[in-house]
């Protein structure tokens, strides 16, 4: 079946510090990939998308390299920053129907 | 513009009762969908509905039913409240059933309380 599994959180980091969010999926077929980001009180954004193997997507200064070989897909950023503190889920898309991971909470610290 | 919209952004009603929540996409989209977000952020998919007709059904208990007066518009209706109907609820629009390159569009989501 189809399923994402993401790192649990919750994580927090220091100002300009570096993330990594792990993400991993199952799927049959070629499934385009995502990641949404959930500000508090707010619905779900796309951050980034990858629609096929070594793709990579990227918005305001995330990343995330679609690899097939490992079937990960993991979140990237080189500094973050207060504004980031959100929670962020993986997602796959398979063309019919969309599966979540469960969620990862970041903080970001001053 | 609000791009999906859903009303009532926030919900408190009493065990037994019936409510409803709204959701309209300005988006143009063929494609929408109910999900339920509990307490831990854990999202899961309730329904789906592909230009007025139910694609997606997930294992829901019947006093959920979804309507879909046109392909812009998909309402969920909910009978008989119980204490664990208590999440966000969230509605979404994408465009076509094959997402591969049509992501999802959230709603800011519905909070039910039910006491």
């Amino acid at each position: 079946g189809n399923s994402v599994t993401q790192m649990e959180g919750p994580v927090t980091l220091s100002e300009e510090a570096f993330l990594t969010i792990n993400c991993t999926y199952t799927a049959t077929g070629y499934p385009s990939l995502f990641w949404y980001v959930q500000y508090p009180g707010e619905g779900l954004q796309l951050l980034l998308k990858a629609t096929k193997a070594d793709d990579k997507g990227s918005n305001k200064g995330f990343e995330a390299t679609y690899r097939k070989e490992t079937t990960s897909f993991h979140l990237e950023k080189g500094s973050v920053q207060v504004s980031d503190s959100a929670v962020y889920f993986c997602a796959l898309n398979t063309g019919n129907q969309f599966y979540f991971g469960t969620g990862t909470s970041l903080t970001v610290i001053p | 513009d609000t791009a999906v919209s859903q009303t009532p952004k926030y919900l408190v009603t009493q065990m037994g009762n019936d409510k409803s929540i709204k959701c309209e996409q300005n988006l143009g989209h063929d494609t929408m969908y109910w999900y339920k977000q509990d307490s831990k952020k854990f999202l899961k998919i309730m329904f789906s509905y592909n230009n007025k007709e139910l694609i997606i059904n997930e294992t829901v208990p019947n006093r959920f039913s979804p309507k879909s007066p046109d392909k812009a518009h998909l309402n969920l209706h909910i009978n008989s409240l119980e204490l664990g109907d208590s999440a966000v609820y969230f509605c979404a629009s994408s465009r076509g059933t094959r997402g591969e390159n049509s992501p999802l569009h959230f709603g800011n989501g519905t909070r039910l309380t039910v006491t």
